[in-house]
């Protein structure tokens, strides 16, 4: 099944302790990204990544990082989470050939970081 | 820039109601539009997407949207919708070629009453 899988798909954590939040996905996709989601505000990016090696920053990129080392995986790291940082994330993928497939996102990572 | 704005943030219906949930978008250079549907602790799920084919788009669940370019709108209706329905509705935006990314709309959330 095609799909986008995150994990995990809760935590909870304190301040200070880095997490990494993994997705992955087997369609073969050029492009990832991350969003968060926030009541009120709907979902803003945080990071892109247009193929391996090649990531930019999104529209809140402050606080995270990125890496693109395999086609299949873009993690999401948090080196030092703080309580603003609590939100809902979606790990997202398509074709690179245009944007009229819309993406496909996976299934949500719920943060709280206390 | 592209920018999405998503005029009702809540829309109550009764079941078996029409709905019209509104779009308006903002973008310099040819466009497509999207909505997505997330139900309760889920993930994004592509309702239908306007790539500039047909200006009326019909999607999935009975959903349907019309582009108007001469309004700027991206209009999401359904004759009649049922409890399932309820969930949050996002319109989004791509400029497509060479740019992926997707800006979204704030969300509309959709309660259907029996």
């Amino acid at each position: 099944e095609a799909q986008v899988t995150q994990n995990p798909r809760y935590l909870i954590t304190v301040t200070g302790k880095k997490l990494t939040v993994t997705c992955s996905q087997n369609m073969n996709h050029e492009y990832m990204s991350w969003y968060r989601q926030d009541p009120g505000l709907g979902l803003r990016q945080i990071y892109y990544s247009m193929n391996v090696e090649v990531t930019d920053k999104g529209d809140v990129p402050e606080g995270y990082k990125v890496s693109r080392k395999e086609k299949r995986n873009f993690p999401l790291i948090l080196e030092s989470p703080s309580p603003n940082q609590t939100s809902l994330y979606f790990c997202a993928s398509s074709f690179a050939s245009s944007g009229v497939y819309g993406y496909t996102f996976g299934s949500g990572t719920r943060l709280t970081v206390v | 820039a592209q920018s999405v704005t998503q005029l009702d943030s809540q829309v109550p219906v009764f079941e078996e109601a029409p709905v019209e949930l509104r779009c308006n978008y903002s973008s310099s250079v040819s466009v497509y539009l999207f909505w997505y549907v997330q139900y309760p602790n889920q993930g994004l799920q592509l309702l239908l997407k306007y790539t500039s084919a047909a200006t009326l788009v019909k999607g999935i669940n009975g959903f349907e949207a019309e582009f108007n370019k001469s309004q700027t709108s991206f209009h999401l209706r359904k004759p009649s919708v049922h409890i399932s329905d309820t969930a949050e509705y996002f319109c989004a935006v791509s400029r497509g070629g060479s740019n992926y990314k997707l800006t979204f709309g704030k969300g509309t959330l959709l309660t259907v009453n029996p």
